[in-house]
Protein backbone atom coordinates (compact mmCIF):
# COMPACT_ATOMS: atom_id res chain seq x y z
CA UNK A 1 0.00 0.00 0.00
CA UNK A 2 1.15 3.58 -0.53
CA UNK A 3 1.85 4.92 2.35
CA UNK A 4 0.34 8.87 2.68
CA UNK A 5 2.45 11.36 5.52
CA UNK A 6 1.15 14.69 5.81
CA UNK A 7 2.96 17.14 7.93
CA UNK A 8 2.40 19.62 9.77
CA UNK A 9 -0.35 17.93 11.66
CA UNK A 10 -1.10 21.11 13.28
CA UNK A 11 -0.45 24.34 12.74
CA UNK A 12 -1.72 27.72 13.84
CA UNK A 13 -1.42 31.22 11.69
CA UNK A 14 -2.53 34.62 11.56
CA UNK A 15 -5.32 36.10 9.25
CA UNK A 16 -2.78 36.72 5.94
CA UNK A 17 -0.22 34.76 6.68
CA UNK A 18 0.97 32.32 4.17
CA UNK A 19 0.25 28.76 4.90
CA UNK A 20 2.07 25.37 3.12
CA UNK A 21 0.77 21.31 4.10
CA UNK A 22 3.20 18.79 2.76
CA UNK A 23 1.98 15.59 1.69
CA UNK A 24 4.76 13.37 1.30
CA UNK A 25 3.89 9.50 -0.98
CA UNK A 26 5.82 6.54 -0.05
CA UNK A 27 6.13 5.94 -4.04
CA UNK A 28 5.81 7.40 -6.89
CA UNK A 29 1.73 8.70 -7.82
CA UNK A 30 2.78 10.32 -10.59
CA UNK A 31 0.27 13.61 -10.47
CA UNK A 32 -2.94 11.78 -9.36
CA UNK A 33 -3.14 13.53 -6.19
CA UNK A 34 -6.55 15.23 -4.44
CA UNK A 35 -6.69 17.82 -1.57
CA UNK A 36 -9.60 18.03 0.68
CA UNK A 37 -10.59 20.77 3.03
CA UNK A 38 -12.62 19.03 5.97
CA UNK A 39 -14.70 21.35 8.37
CA UNK A 40 -15.47 20.65 12.19
CA UNK A 41 -18.65 18.63 11.57
CA UNK A 42 -18.68 18.35 8.17
CA UNK A 43 -17.95 16.32 5.01
CA UNK A 44 -14.69 16.30 3.43
CA UNK A 45 -14.93 18.91 0.45
CA UNK A 46 -12.43 18.37 -2.48
CA UNK A 47 -9.74 21.59 -3.48
CA UNK A 48 -7.07 20.47 -5.83
CA UNK A 49 -7.06 17.49 -8.35
CA UNK A 50 -4.35 16.19 -10.41
CA UNK A 51 -1.69 17.63 -7.84
CA UNK A 52 -2.41 20.94 -9.21
CA UNK A 53 -6.07 21.66 -10.49
CA UNK A 54 -8.47 23.74 -9.01
CA UNK A 55 -11.91 22.71 -8.55
CA UNK A 56 -14.61 24.60 -9.33
CA UNK A 57 -15.74 27.53 -7.07
CA UNK A 58 -12.81 27.24 -4.91
CA UNK A 59 -10.90 30.28 -3.88
CA UNK A 60 -7.89 30.91 -5.91
CA UNK A 61 -5.89 31.54 -2.46
CA UNK A 62 -5.97 27.59 -2.32
CA UNK A 63 -3.17 26.34 -5.04
CA UNK A 64 -1.39 22.92 -5.35
CA UNK A 65 2.08 21.59 -6.60
CA UNK A 66 4.40 19.12 -6.56
CA UNK A 67 4.61 15.26 -8.45
CA UNK A 68 6.27 12.43 -7.72
CA UNK A 69 6.05 12.12 -4.47
CA UNK A 70 6.19 15.15 -2.96
CA UNK A 71 3.38 17.38 -2.94
CA UNK A 72 2.31 21.00 -1.19
CA UNK A 73 -1.26 22.42 -0.41
CA UNK A 74 -0.66 26.52 -0.12
CA UNK A 75 -3.27 28.86 1.08
CA UNK A 76 -1.73 32.14 -0.14
CA UNK A 77 -3.65 34.41 2.64
CA UNK A 78 -4.99 32.45 4.83
CA UNK A 79 -8.44 33.80 6.12
CA UNK A 80 -10.77 33.07 9.23
CA UNK A 81 -13.27 30.58 7.28
CA UNK A 82 -9.93 28.21 6.32
CA UNK A 83 -10.09 27.00 9.89
CA UNK A 84 -10.40 23.07 9.20
CA UNK A 85 -8.17 19.81 8.48
CA UNK A 86 -7.23 19.69 5.45
CA UNK A 87 -6.57 15.41 3.94
CA UNK A 88 -4.45 14.62 0.63
CA UNK A 89 -5.69 11.12 -1.04
CA UNK A 90 -3.64 9.56 -3.39
CA UNK A 91 -5.35 7.88 -6.29
CA UNK A 92 -2.67 6.29 -8.49
CA UNK A 93 -3.22 3.01 -6.64
CA UNK A 94 -5.76 0.62 -5.41
CA UNK A 95 -6.12 1.07 -2.44
CA UNK A 96 -6.44 4.64 -2.44
CA UNK A 97 -4.92 6.52 0.86
CA UNK A 98 -5.73 9.25 2.92
CA UNK A 99 -2.32 11.73 4.94
CA UNK A 100 -3.12 11.52 8.52
CA UNK A 101 -4.56 14.97 8.02
CA UNK A 102 -2.69 18.61 8.92
CA UNK A 103 -5.29 21.11 11.50
CA UNK A 104 -4.88 24.45 10.58
CA UNK A 105 -5.80 27.05 13.81
CA UNK A 106 -6.41 30.51 13.78
CA UNK A 107 -4.42 32.30 16.12
CA UNK B 1 -29.70 19.76 -7.18
CA UNK B 2 -26.39 17.64 -7.15
CA UNK B 3 -26.58 15.45 -4.08
CA UNK B 4 -26.03 12.26 -2.44
CA UNK B 5 -27.64 11.47 1.27
CA UNK B 6 -26.69 8.47 3.08
CA UNK B 7 -28.99 6.16 5.52
CA UNK B 8 -28.75 3.27 6.90
CA UNK B 9 -26.61 3.59 9.93
CA UNK B 10 -27.27 2.17 13.52
CA UNK B 11 -26.14 0.79 16.57
CA UNK B 12 -25.01 -2.81 16.51
CA UNK B 13 -23.94 -5.44 17.80
CA UNK B 14 -20.23 -7.02 17.30
CA UNK B 15 -20.69 -9.82 14.62
CA UNK B 16 -24.13 -8.47 13.72
CA UNK B 17 -24.82 -6.81 10.00
CA UNK B 18 -26.31 -3.80 8.17
CA UNK B 19 -26.81 -2.02 5.21
CA UNK B 20 -26.21 1.23 4.31
CA UNK B 21 -27.75 3.45 1.10
CA UNK B 22 -26.66 6.52 -0.51
CA UNK B 23 -29.43 8.13 -2.94
CA UNK B 24 -27.94 10.23 -5.85
CA UNK B 25 -29.57 12.94 -7.58
CA UNK B 26 -28.91 15.69 -9.63
CA UNK B 27 -26.47 13.58 -11.95
CA UNK B 28 -26.15 10.87 -14.53
CA UNK B 29 -25.17 8.43 -11.69
CA UNK B 30 -24.43 5.71 -14.11
CA UNK B 31 -21.27 7.18 -15.54
CA UNK B 32 -19.59 7.99 -12.26
CA UNK B 33 -17.79 5.83 -10.26
CA UNK B 34 -18.52 5.67 -6.45
CA UNK B 35 -16.76 4.81 -3.38
CA UNK B 36 -17.49 4.60 0.41
CA UNK B 37 -15.06 6.57 2.88
CA UNK B 38 -15.30 6.19 6.45
CA UNK B 39 -14.25 8.35 9.25
CA UNK B 40 -13.86 6.68 13.33
CA UNK B 41 -14.68 9.41 16.00
CA UNK B 42 -11.41 11.81 16.04
CA UNK B 43 -9.62 10.12 13.49
CA UNK B 44 -8.47 10.84 9.83
CA UNK B 45 -10.65 9.31 6.51
CA UNK B 46 -9.80 5.92 5.48
CA UNK B 47 -10.82 4.80 2.22
CA UNK B 48 -13.34 1.49 2.21
CA UNK B 49 -14.80 0.72 -1.33
CA UNK B 50 -15.45 1.65 -4.47
CA UNK B 51 -17.41 0.71 -7.62
CA UNK B 52 -17.32 1.34 -11.65
CA UNK B 53 -20.23 3.52 -13.14
CA UNK B 54 -21.77 -0.01 -14.37
CA UNK B 55 -20.90 -2.11 -11.10
CA UNK B 56 -19.12 -4.31 -12.87
CA UNK B 57 -15.54 -3.07 -11.06
CA UNK B 58 -15.52 -3.21 -7.36
CA UNK B 59 -12.98 -2.32 -4.98
CA UNK B 60 -11.79 -3.07 -1.30
CA UNK B 61 -9.90 -1.84 1.55
CA UNK B 62 -7.69 -5.26 3.17
CA UNK B 63 -9.66 -3.95 6.92
CA UNK B 64 -12.70 -4.83 5.29
CA UNK B 65 -12.33 -7.56 2.27
CA UNK B 66 -14.54 -10.62 2.80
CA UNK B 67 -16.82 -8.78 4.89
CA UNK B 68 -18.19 -5.47 3.12
CA UNK B 69 -19.69 -5.91 -0.27
CA UNK B 70 -20.22 -2.71 -2.22
CA UNK B 71 -23.11 -2.77 -5.01
CA UNK B 72 -25.30 -0.11 -7.13
CA UNK B 73 -28.75 0.03 -8.45
CA UNK B 74 -28.51 2.38 -11.60
CA UNK B 75 -31.73 2.03 -12.00
CA UNK B 76 -32.79 3.50 -9.09
CA UNK B 77 -29.59 5.73 -8.53
CA UNK B 78 -28.35 3.86 -5.42
CA UNK B 79 -25.08 3.06 -3.95
CA UNK B 80 -24.98 -0.11 -1.33
CA UNK B 81 -23.03 -1.11 1.30
CA UNK B 82 -23.65 -4.47 3.06
CA UNK B 83 -21.68 -4.81 6.31
CA UNK B 84 -21.55 -8.32 7.21
CA UNK B 85 -19.38 -9.62 10.69
CA UNK B 86 -18.84 -5.56 12.13
CA UNK B 87 -16.61 -5.51 14.61
CA UNK B 88 -15.81 -2.73 17.19
CA UNK B 89 -13.44 -1.06 14.87
CA UNK B 90 -15.99 -0.43 12.33
CA UNK B 91 -18.09 2.25 14.06
CA UNK B 92 -17.63 5.65 11.77
CA UNK B 93 -19.33 7.86 10.39
CA UNK B 94 -19.78 6.38 6.79
CA UNK B 95 -19.75 8.91 3.78
CA UNK B 96 -21.13 8.31 -0.04
CA UNK B 97 -18.65 10.16 -2.49
CA UNK B 98 -18.80 10.23 -6.13
CA UNK B 99 -16.01 9.87 -8.19
CA UNK B 100 -14.69 13.61 -9.47
CA UNK B 101 -14.72 12.66 -13.16
CA UNK B 102 -16.63 10.10 -15.68
CA UNK B 103 -14.79 6.26 -16.32
CA UNK B 104 -11.45 5.85 -16.30
CA UNK B 105 -10.23 3.94 -12.96
CA UNK B 106 -8.58 6.60 -11.20
CA UNK B 107 -10.84 8.54 -9.00
CA UNK B 108 -10.94 11.40 -6.31
CA UNK B 109 -14.49 12.16 -4.91
CA UNK B 110 -15.92 15.79 -6.02
CA UNK B 111 -18.98 15.09 -4.24
CA UNK B 112 -20.20 13.75 -0.65
CA UNK B 113 -22.51 13.04 1.59
CA UNK B 114 -23.34 14.01 4.96
CA UNK B 115 -22.54 10.58 6.02
CA UNK B 116 -24.18 8.05 8.30
CA UNK B 117 -23.14 6.90 11.71
CA UNK B 118 -22.61 3.07 12.27
CA UNK B 119 -21.72 2.29 16.19
CA UNK B 120 -20.66 -1.54 16.60
CA UNK B 121 -21.03 -1.91 20.25
CA UNK B 122 -22.11 -4.53 22.57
Amino acid sequence: DIQMTQFPSTLSASVGDRVTITCRASQTIISWLAWYQQKPGKAPKLLIYKASSLESGVPSRFSGSGSGTEFTLTISSLQPDDLATYYCQQYNTYPLTFGGGSKVEIK
Amino acid sequence: EVQVLESGGDLVQPGGSLRLSCAASGFTFSSYAMSWVRQAPGKGLEWVSATSGSGGNTNYADSVKGRFTISRDNSENTLYLQMNSLRAEDTAIYYCAKAGAVGGTRWYFDLWGRGTLVTVSS
